[in-house]
């Protein structure tokens, strides 16, 4: 069964501490990418990867950090230098333009 | 980052009506694409359109690719109470070669049984 998977679907971490969000897919593709999703509103990219050991900052980078060593994984580490970690996650991966999404992981941030 | 225009922000109908919304732009893309996302969830993506002027079905859900590139719309015909969730469009703009794409704020559609 194709698909991209996140893992766990809940977070829950102390102020202070980072946390590294899992996403798998086995679509052989070679983009992915993550999202964050605050409540009420839009997708807003943070790190993008086109190709395995290469990506890109998104429109809000910062205290976020990211690692591309296979294809068919992408995880992505929230650290403590981002003010306001609490937020849903989503992580996706094309082949073309045709973006497909993960079931996303609710972080929250005590 | 850049957004798209997508309106209407929310919509209240009761099942069986139609329902009409759409995605504009101030410059030309050249892929339009339309996602449900439920509660909770990622977003699925719905319909892809790739040319200029193209009309696209899914079941009871129709999408076109505007004829200037700087608009689309997704309309849902005898909506049902499935069909809550929030609509996002989202575009590929021609310039460069990387995959990024610009979001709309997305519609949220609730349907009174």
């Amino acid at each position: 069964d194709g698909g991209i998977t996140q893992s766990p679907k809940y977070l829950f971490r102390k102020e202070g501490q980072n946390v590294t969000l899992s996403c798998e897919q086995n679509l052989n593709h070679d983009a992915m990418y993550w999202y964050r999703q605050d409540p009420g509103q839009g997708l807003r990219l943070i790190y993008y990867s086109q190709i395995v050991n290469d990506f890109q900052k998104g429109d809000i980078a910062e205290g976020y950090s990211v690692s591309r060593e296979k294809k068919e994984s992408f995880p992505l580490t929230v650290t403590s230098a981002q003010k306001n970690p609490t937020a849903f996650y989503l992580c996706a991966s094309s082949k073309d333009n045709e973006q497909f999404f993960g079931p996303g992981t609710r972080l929250t941030v005590l | 980052g850049q957004q798209l225009n997508q309106s209407p922000q929310s919509m209240f109908i009761q099942e069986g009506e139609d329902v009409s919304m759409n995605c504009t732009s101030s410059s030309i893309f050249n892929t339009w694409l339309w996602y449900k996302q439920d509660p909770g969830e990622g977003p699925v993506l719905l319909i892809a359109l790739y040319k200029a002027g193209e009309l696209t079905s899914n079941g009871r859900l129709t999408a076109q690719f505007g004829i200037t590139r700087k608009d689309s719309f997704l309309n849902i015909s005898a909506s049902i109470p499935s069909d809550v969730g929030i609509y996002f469009c989202a575009g590929q703009p021609p310039a460069g070669n990387n995959r990024k794409l610009i979001w709309g704020l997305g519609t949220s559609l609730a349907v009174n049984p």
